[in-house]
């Protein structure tokens, strides 16, 4: 149980493309999912907090307009790298909170995407 | 901001226990301990998590000090699989979006033939 899925696993695209990124849930229900990056030999960054049915909620630093994110349903959540740029090249991670676990609310982590920008 | 601090690196025999401290002096008294582990180019991997009592499961032990000043994560008998960075969080509460993560350096621990 608990796992979660991340689409696509890898990803090249150009400068000045858009690329997004999926975020599922598969045997459970998350309101909240979050978002993070991680550099090479970097531990992760939280990037946003992704909740369903509102807006997401970033860290400092991060642009909102440049990292879309949309949570369209309890199991899926997306990023949006927009007009991406080399500097965004990096492994972008989801992880999900299952509903329902208050006050212990583990997170599980997807397998994350390699984002290379050319 | 991550509120722990660990080791950057450890090196453990395989077949021995492997033992890997954390402090986190500044913990609040409902914040929870979870200790995950990222082999590499992977997603972090749960092992486990505590708020004042010891905890165990089929992967590893969990002590934490009375004071909850501090833990130590216990793998009783690493294989050359247990070979990852380890790292141990406190959760940080927000009143509006719950629960975060902030990740810490972690630590980098080898399993040794």
């Amino acid at each position: 149980g608990a796992v979660v899925s991340q689409h696509p696993s890898w990803v090249i695209c150009k400068s000045g493309t858009s690329v997004k990124i999926e975020c599922r849930s598969l045997d459970f229900q998350a309101t909240t999912m979050f978002w993070y990056r991680q550099f090479p030999k970097q531990s992760l960054m939280l990037m946003a907090t992704s909740n369903e049915g509102s807006k997401a909620t970033y860290e400092q630093g991060v642009e909102k307009d440049k990292f879309l994110i949309n949570h369209a349903s309890l199991t899926l959540s997306t990023l949006t790298v927009t007009s991406a740029h080399p500097e965004d090249s990096s492994f972008y991670i989801c992880s999900a909170r299952p509903d329902g676990q208050l006050p212990q609310e583990t997170q599980y982590f997807g397998p994350g995407t390699r984002l290379l920008v050319l | 901001d991550a509120k722990t601090t660990q080791p950057p690196s450890m090196d453990c025999a395989e077949g021995r226990a492997a033992n890997l401290p954390c402090n986190h002096s500044t913990i609040s008294g409902n914040e929870y301990v979870y200790w995950y582990r990222q082999i590499h180019s992977q997603g972090p991997q749960y092992i486990i998590h505590g708020l004042k009592n010891n905890e165990t499961n089929e992967m590893a032990s969990l002590i934490i000090t009375e004071d909850r000043k501090s833990s130590t994560l216990i793998l009783p008998h690493a294989t050359l699989r247990d070979t990852a960075v380890y790292y141990c969080i406190v959760r940080v509460q927000f009143p509006n979006t719950g629960n975060q993560f902030y990740f810490g350096t972690g630590t980098s621990l080898t399993v040794i033939p």
